[in-house]
Protein backbone atom coordinates (compact mmCIF):
# COMPACT_ATOMS: atom_id res chain seq x y z
CA UNK A 1 0.00 0.00 0.00
CA UNK A 2 1.05 3.51 0.20
CA UNK A 3 1.62 3.92 3.59
CA UNK A 4 2.00 2.08 6.74
CA UNK A 5 -0.86 0.09 7.58
CA UNK A 6 -1.36 -1.12 11.10
CA UNK A 7 -4.39 -3.33 12.50
CA UNK A 8 -6.32 -3.61 14.35
CA UNK A 9 -7.44 0.63 14.56
CA UNK A 10 -9.21 -0.43 17.85
CA UNK A 11 -8.56 -2.95 20.21
CA UNK A 12 -10.67 -3.42 23.93
CA UNK A 13 -9.39 -6.50 25.83
CA UNK A 14 -9.92 -7.71 28.80
CA UNK A 15 -7.22 -7.89 31.88
CA UNK A 16 -4.74 -10.89 31.40
CA UNK A 17 -5.62 -11.44 27.64
CA UNK A 18 -2.43 -11.64 25.12
CA UNK A 19 -3.21 -9.24 21.90
CA UNK A 20 -1.42 -8.93 19.08
CA UNK A 21 -0.66 -5.73 16.95
CA UNK A 22 0.27 -5.94 12.91
CA UNK A 23 2.28 -3.74 11.05
CA UNK A 24 2.42 -3.57 6.94
CA UNK A 25 5.25 -0.89 6.77
CA UNK A 26 5.70 0.75 2.95
CA UNK A 27 7.14 -1.76 0.35
CA UNK A 28 10.76 -1.56 0.17
CA UNK A 29 11.34 -0.05 3.72
CA UNK A 30 13.87 -1.97 5.18
CA UNK A 31 13.73 -0.26 8.83
CA UNK A 32 10.74 -0.29 11.01
CA UNK A 33 9.77 1.01 14.65
CA UNK A 34 7.02 0.57 17.25
CA UNK A 35 6.36 3.24 19.48
CA UNK A 36 3.81 3.76 21.98
CA UNK A 37 1.75 6.72 23.18
CA UNK A 38 -0.22 6.57 26.31
CA UNK A 39 -2.99 9.21 26.73
CA UNK A 40 -1.26 12.53 27.47
CA UNK A 41 2.43 11.58 27.20
CA UNK A 42 4.99 11.69 24.21
CA UNK A 43 6.61 8.78 22.54
CA UNK A 44 8.26 5.94 23.86
CA UNK A 45 10.47 3.58 21.71
CA UNK A 46 10.09 -0.04 22.01
CA UNK A 47 12.11 -1.64 19.34
CA UNK A 48 13.48 -1.27 16.06
CA UNK A 49 13.91 -3.80 13.06
CA UNK A 50 16.27 -3.43 10.32
CA UNK A 51 15.41 -6.54 8.08
CA UNK A 52 14.36 -8.87 10.44
CA UNK A 53 16.87 -8.44 12.83
CA UNK A 54 16.10 -6.70 15.95
CA UNK A 55 19.33 -4.75 16.81
CA UNK A 56 17.56 -2.48 20.05
CA UNK A 57 14.93 -4.01 21.96
CA UNK A 58 15.89 -1.63 25.19
CA UNK A 59 12.77 -0.52 25.18
CA UNK A 60 10.24 -2.62 25.95
CA UNK A 61 8.77 -2.44 28.67
CA UNK A 62 8.48 -6.17 30.51
CA UNK A 63 9.23 -9.57 29.01
CA UNK A 64 5.11 -9.31 28.36
CA UNK A 65 6.17 -7.63 25.06
CA UNK A 66 7.59 -9.28 22.24
CA UNK A 67 7.80 -8.10 18.63
CA UNK A 68 8.92 -10.05 15.32
CA UNK A 69 9.20 -9.32 11.81
CA UNK A 70 9.30 -12.08 8.94
CA UNK A 71 10.07 -11.94 5.15
CA UNK A 72 11.70 -7.95 6.10
CA UNK A 73 8.16 -6.57 5.95
CA UNK A 74 4.98 -7.39 8.06
CA UNK A 75 6.11 -7.37 11.80
CA UNK A 76 3.55 -8.29 14.52
CA UNK A 77 3.76 -6.95 18.49
CA UNK A 78 2.73 -9.34 20.95
CA UNK A 79 1.61 -8.67 24.74
CA UNK A 80 0.90 -11.39 26.87
CA UNK A 81 -0.99 -10.85 29.94
CA UNK A 82 -2.46 -7.43 29.39
CA UNK A 83 -2.30 -4.99 32.11
CA UNK A 84 -4.30 -1.99 32.40
CA UNK A 85 -1.14 0.39 32.13
CA UNK A 86 -0.70 -1.41 28.70
CA UNK A 87 -3.69 1.10 27.51
CA UNK A 88 -2.01 3.02 24.94
CA UNK A 89 -1.71 3.81 21.12
CA UNK A 90 0.91 1.44 19.75
CA UNK A 91 2.45 2.96 16.55
CA UNK A 92 4.24 1.47 13.74
CA UNK A 93 6.75 3.42 11.04
CA UNK A 94 9.19 2.46 8.52
CA UNK A 95 11.95 4.48 6.59
CA UNK A 96 14.03 3.12 3.83
CA UNK A 97 17.06 2.41 5.81
CA UNK A 98 17.93 3.18 9.53
CA UNK A 99 20.26 5.78 8.87
CA UNK A 100 20.32 9.40 10.43
CA UNK A 101 18.13 11.33 7.68
CA UNK A 102 15.64 9.30 6.38
CA UNK A 103 12.21 10.26 6.81
CA UNK A 104 10.42 7.59 8.85
CA UNK A 105 6.60 7.29 8.15
CA UNK A 106 4.01 6.26 10.94
CA UNK A 107 1.06 4.32 10.80
CA UNK A 108 -2.24 5.56 12.32
CA UNK A 109 -1.53 3.55 15.33
CA UNK A 110 -3.94 0.65 17.51
CA UNK A 111 -5.65 1.89 19.92
CA UNK A 112 -5.60 -0.81 22.74
CA UNK A 113 -7.45 -0.24 25.72
CA UNK A 114 -7.62 -3.06 28.57
CA UNK A 115 -10.45 -3.15 30.65
CA UNK B 1 22.43 10.25 26.26
CA UNK B 2 20.57 11.97 23.89
CA UNK B 3 17.39 13.51 24.18
CA UNK B 4 14.84 16.40 23.34
CA UNK B 5 13.45 19.14 25.33
CA UNK B 6 10.58 20.48 24.02
CA UNK B 7 8.69 23.88 25.08
CA UNK B 8 5.37 22.51 27.39
CA UNK B 9 2.03 23.40 26.44
CA UNK B 10 -0.58 23.73 25.61
CA UNK B 11 -0.49 26.55 23.34
CA UNK B 12 -3.50 28.47 22.72
CA UNK B 13 -3.46 31.71 20.03
CA UNK B 14 -5.86 33.94 17.57
CA UNK B 15 -5.82 33.12 14.02
CA UNK B 16 -2.94 35.16 12.19
CA UNK B 17 -0.78 35.35 15.42
CA UNK B 18 2.91 34.24 15.23
CA UNK B 19 3.94 31.17 16.42
CA UNK B 20 7.30 29.60 17.92
CA UNK B 21 7.80 26.19 19.80
CA UNK B 22 10.83 25.97 21.03
CA UNK B 23 13.34 23.00 20.66
CA UNK B 24 16.24 22.33 22.25
CA UNK B 25 18.25 18.73 22.15
CA UNK B 26 21.57 16.97 23.50
CA UNK B 27 23.29 14.55 21.21
CA UNK B 28 26.91 13.11 20.69
CA UNK B 29 27.59 13.15 16.98
CA UNK B 30 25.74 15.29 14.63
CA UNK B 31 21.78 14.48 14.39
CA UNK B 32 18.97 14.56 12.02
CA UNK B 33 16.07 17.15 13.57
CA UNK B 34 12.48 17.08 12.67
CA UNK B 35 9.44 18.33 13.47
CA UNK B 36 6.13 15.67 13.26
CA UNK B 37 2.69 17.05 14.11
CA UNK B 38 -0.25 15.25 15.35
CA UNK B 39 -3.86 16.23 13.87
CA UNK B 40 -6.72 15.20 15.59
CA UNK B 41 -7.51 11.95 15.30
CA UNK B 42 -4.69 11.41 12.47
CA UNK B 43 -1.40 9.51 12.59
CA UNK B 44 2.17 11.82 13.03
CA UNK B 45 2.89 13.23 9.83
CA UNK B 46 6.66 14.47 9.24
CA UNK B 47 6.11 18.65 8.94
CA UNK B 48 9.99 19.01 8.40
CA UNK B 49 13.11 18.51 8.55
CA UNK B 50 17.10 19.27 8.43
CA UNK B 51 20.11 16.86 8.20
CA UNK B 52 22.83 19.22 9.15
CA UNK B 53 23.81 22.38 10.91
CA UNK B 54 22.22 25.91 9.15
CA UNK B 55 19.73 23.96 7.32
CA UNK B 56 16.53 25.19 7.15
CA UNK B 57 13.14 23.00 6.99
CA UNK B 58 9.96 24.65 5.89
CA UNK B 59 6.41 22.85 4.81
CA UNK B 60 3.01 24.18 5.03
CA UNK B 61 4.70 28.24 5.84
CA UNK B 62 6.17 26.34 9.00
CA UNK B 63 9.95 26.92 9.47
CA UNK B 64 12.82 25.35 11.59
CA UNK B 65 16.99 26.37 11.31
CA UNK B 66 19.33 24.01 12.66
CA UNK B 67 21.06 26.04 15.41
CA UNK B 68 24.25 24.12 16.31
CA UNK B 69 25.78 26.55 18.15
CA UNK B 70 22.59 26.61 20.03
CA UNK B 71 21.83 23.16 19.91
CA UNK B 72 18.09 24.23 18.76
CA UNK B 73 15.54 23.91 16.32
CA UNK B 74 12.57 25.91 16.67
CA UNK B 75 9.51 25.91 15.24
CA UNK B 76 7.93 29.08 13.71
CA UNK B 77 5.09 30.42 11.43
CA UNK B 78 4.48 33.66 10.79
CA UNK B 79 0.87 33.32 10.56
CA UNK B 80 -1.55 30.34 12.59
CA UNK B 81 -4.45 28.99 10.76
CA UNK B 82 -6.91 27.34 12.96
CA UNK B 83 -6.06 24.52 10.60
CA UNK B 84 -2.84 24.30 12.23
CA UNK B 85 -4.13 23.23 15.45
CA UNK B 86 -2.69 20.10 16.56
CA UNK B 87 0.17 18.49 18.75
CA UNK B 88 3.65 19.45 17.19
CA UNK B 89 6.51 16.78 18.19
CA UNK B 90 10.22 17.65 17.44
CA UNK B 91 12.13 14.72 17.31
CA UNK B 92 16.07 14.13 16.97
CA UNK B 93 17.73 10.75 15.27
CA UNK B 94 21.10 10.22 16.17
CA UNK B 95 23.20 7.02 13.98
CA UNK B 96 21.74 3.68 13.17
CA UNK B 97 18.82 3.86 15.39
CA UNK B 98 15.65 5.35 16.14
CA UNK B 99 13.60 9.03 16.72
CA UNK B 100 13.79 10.30 19.95
CA UNK B 101 10.91 12.18 20.17
CA UNK B 102 10.14 15.37 23.06
CA UNK B 103 6.93 15.08 24.65
CA UNK B 104 4.61 17.26 22.31
CA UNK B 105 2.87 20.65 22.36
CA UNK B 106 -0.50 21.53 22.01
CA UNK B 107 -1.61 24.56 19.79
CA UNK B 108 -4.76 25.72 19.60
CA UNK B 109 -5.80 27.95 17.26
CA UNK B 110 -8.85 30.57 17.82
CA UNK B 111 -10.74 32.10 15.23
Amino acid sequence: GAGVSQSPSNKVTEKGKDVELRCDPISGHTALYWYRQSLGQGLEFLIYFQGNSAPDKSGLPSDRFSAERTGGSVSTLTIQRTQQEDSAVYLCASSLSSLSGNTIYFGEGSWLTVV
Amino acid sequence: GDSVTQMEGPVTLSEEAFLTINCTYTATGYPSLFWYVQYPGEGLQLLLKATKADDKGSNKGFEATYRKETTSFHLEKGSVQVSDSAVYFCALQTGANNLFFGTGTRLTVIP
